[in-house]
Parts: C-alpha cells; sequence; structure tokens
C-alpha cells in the first residue's frame, strides 16, 4: 500500500513564476491537508481539501495561494508569482473519512525560491 | 484557537538513557494528541498517540502520558538508540480534526 506522494521531491523557481505542487493521498483516503514548514520551525497548516471542495483554508495566504482537489488526479497546491519568502518544505497529509485527526504525511516538496 | 508549546527545543542524551519531551495545549476541548518523528529530508511520520480518555500509552520503548486537568503531555523514549536521532513534534487535535503542532525538538542521541 503505497503511502502519500509528493512531487516534485525539489523545485527551484525564479521570483515571480509559479510553482505547482502535486501530492497523491494513500490509496482509500479522502481527505487531503496542507503544511508548510521553514527551516527550524514546526509545520503551520494551511489548507484541507475533500474531493473537489475546500473545508478549511484558514491558513493559507489570502493572495498568490490556492489548493485544489479534483474528482480525478492528485490535488495541487499553487502558487503564483513566487517570492523568496515562499522557499519553504511543504508537506501533503492524508486521512480516511471519519478520521481526519490520524493524518499520515508524504515526503514533502521543498521549494527554493531565487 | 489551540496553541502547542513544546521543551525543550534541543536535546541530548548518551544512547542508553531516557529521553523525555514534554508539551502543553491551551484548548481544553483538545481530545486527541499525536507525536510525529522527522529524520532529514523527510515527512513527519506518525509514532504514537493519545486520546483524551486515556492517561498512558505504551509501544516498545516510547510512551505517551497526558495530564487533562493541567493540560500537559510528554513523550519518554527509554533506552535510547542512535537511529532516534530526529526532531521529534507534538500535536493536538480537537472538534475540527485540524492539527496544531509543537515547534519540535531536536533530539541527539549521544555514543
Amino acid at each position: 500500500n503505497a503511502g502519500v506522494m509528493q512531487n516534485p521531491r525539489h523545485l527551484v523557481r525564479r521570483r515571480g513564476q509559479e510553482a505547482r505542487l502535486r501530492c497523491s493521498p494513500m490509496k482509500g483516503h479522502s481527505h487531503v491537508y496542507w503544511y508548510r514548514q521553514l527551516p527550524e520551525e514546526g509545520l503551520k497548516f494551511m489548507v484541507y481539501l475533500q474531493k473537489e471542495n475546500i473545508i478549511d483554508e484558514s491558513g493559507m495566504p489570502k493572495e498568490r495561494f490556492s489548493a485544489e482537489f479534483p474528482k480525478e488526479g492528485p490535488s495541487i497546491l499553487r502558487i503564483q508569482q513566487v517570492v523568496r519568502g515562499d522557499s519553504a518544505a511543504y508537506f501533503c497529509a492524508s486521512s480516511p473519512q471519519g478520521k481526519g485527526y490520524e493524518q499520515y504525511f508524504g515526503p514533502g516538496t521543498r521549494l527554493t525560491v531565487t | 484557537g489551540e496553541n502547542v508549546e513544546q521543551h525543550p527545543s534541543t536535546l541530548s542524551v548518551q544512547e542508553g538513557d531516557s529521553a523525555v519531551i514534554k508539551c502543553t495545549y491551551s484548548d481544553s476541548a483538545s481530545n486527541y494528541f499525536p507525536w510525529y518523528k522527522q529524520e532529514l529530508g523527510k515527512g513527519p511520520q506518525l509514532i504514537i498517540d493519545i486520546r483524551s480518555n486515556v492517561g498512558e500509552k505504551k509501544d516498545q520503548r516510547i510512551a505517551v502520558t497526558l495530564n487533562k486537568t493541567a493540560k500537559h503531555f510528554s513523550l519518554h523514549i527509554t533506552e535510547t538508540q542512535p537511529e532516534d536521532s530526529a526532531v521529534y513534534f507534538c500535536a493536538a487535535s480537537g472538534r475540527d480534526d485540524k492539527i496544531i503542532f509543537g515547534k519540535g525538538t531536536r533530539l541527539h542521541i549521544l555514543p
């Protein structure tokens, strides 16, 4: 049973470009969460999605950031017009239906903005 | 909202000794407390968890305790081994299933 998959593992973007981070949840999981981790910091919640629905986006910056989890395919975290401060590790987690507290994390995407 | 404090930020213990990491939480509605281990370059891995209706839980060399009244919970690792070196995160979750993480403890196991 494959775990949570994220790609790419490393992403380098110049200031002003767009970054797209993908997350495939564990088989049978219908909930996806995105977190951001800055160096030497804990994980900060960004957004919680179910298929075709954003449930909680209280941790998402109001501008430039968006997330989706379509009916088919992976969840996408999109960052437009990236700035140096967006450099961080972005982790996706998934959980089974009815057990949102039981989250399993992917390996993360390390975004570097030059 | 929930706030989770974690101490210490760095901990060095001799191989074979015990390590203890302590956390406090602020929201009395939180009822689920997972602990994650994060190795360099990897995502956090759930290693043990405890629910608010239980005071203690053990799994081989790791144990967690919870004091609901004081809103404290702790991770205990006995007979530490080199592979225990990692960053450990405590977390708390409540009604909305949102997980709030502590800032992490970097555990070094000294040979």
